[in-house]
């Protein structure tokens, strides 16, 4: 069974930290990731999507790095605002799957 | 209207009565689909749709069903609700289902079941 697994669960930083959020997953054969992020009472936002053949992408603050072989992905999240408490999503989709895996999430809080 | 819209926001319903959310998207997505966000649970998927006049199901179908018949609306309906189906129901749409392509999702309705 397709499988993904996000860490930490939750996650308390200050504001101006970097953190980093974890994805390991077992979708065979590899289509793409993706991560979302859904701010509270929303629904979720596609921040980044990473294929077989990329490593690292950044979008702003955000860098997503993935590394294929031991199927495992990281959002990295530099100099951390308020606005950046949320919950970020790791989603992987496989190889003609109609559905993709959705992970539980990481709940990110930034205190000032 | 621009992107997916979902109505009710929000409801209060009464066990075993008969519910419909509805979703609307303008993107002439070709798939689309629903999912209940629960604490702890993640977002799971209802139903599916890949293309007008297709339905699948997805990880937790029963008590659910839905229809697509024509690109932009993609209806939810609790035929009798019960007090599990309290959650967060989420529609979301796509350029193609089998692609990985992303999702675009609706603002949710919150639906409460006494």
């Amino acid at each position: 069974k397709n499988q993904v697994e996000q860490s930490p669960q939750s996650l308390i930083i200050l504001e101006g930290k970097n953190c980093t959020l974890q994805c390991n997953y077992t979708v065979s054969p590899f289509s793409n990731l993706r991560w979302y992020k859904q701010d509270t009472g929303r629904g979720p936002v596609s921040l980044t999507i990473m294929t077989f053949s990329e490593n690292t992408k950044s979008n702003g603050r955000y860098t997503a790095t993935l590394d294929a072989d031991t199927k495992q992905s990281s959002l990295h999240i530099t100099a951390s605002q308020l606005s950046d408490s949320a919950s970020y999503i790791c989603v992987v989709s496989g190889v003609g799957s109609y559905i993709p895996t959705f992970g539980r999430g990481t709940s990110l809080i930034v205190h000032p | 209207i621009a992107g997916i819209t979902q109505a009710p926001t929000s409801q209060i319903l009464a066990a075993g009565r008969r519910m419909t959310l509805r979703c609307t998207q303008d993107m002439r997505h070709n798939a689309m689909y629903w999912y209940r966000q629960d604490l702890g649970l993640g977002l799971r998927l209802i139903h599916y749709s890949n293309t007008a006049g297709t339905t699948g199901k997805g990880e937790v179908p029963d008590g659910y069903s839905v229809s697509r018949a024509n690109t932009d609306d993609f209806p939810l309906t609790l035929a009798s609700a019960v007090p599990s189906q309290t959650s967060v129901y989420f529609c979301a749409s796509s350029d193609s289902g089998g692609r990985g392509d992303e999702q675009f999702f609706g603002p949710g309705t919150r639906l409460t079941v006494l």
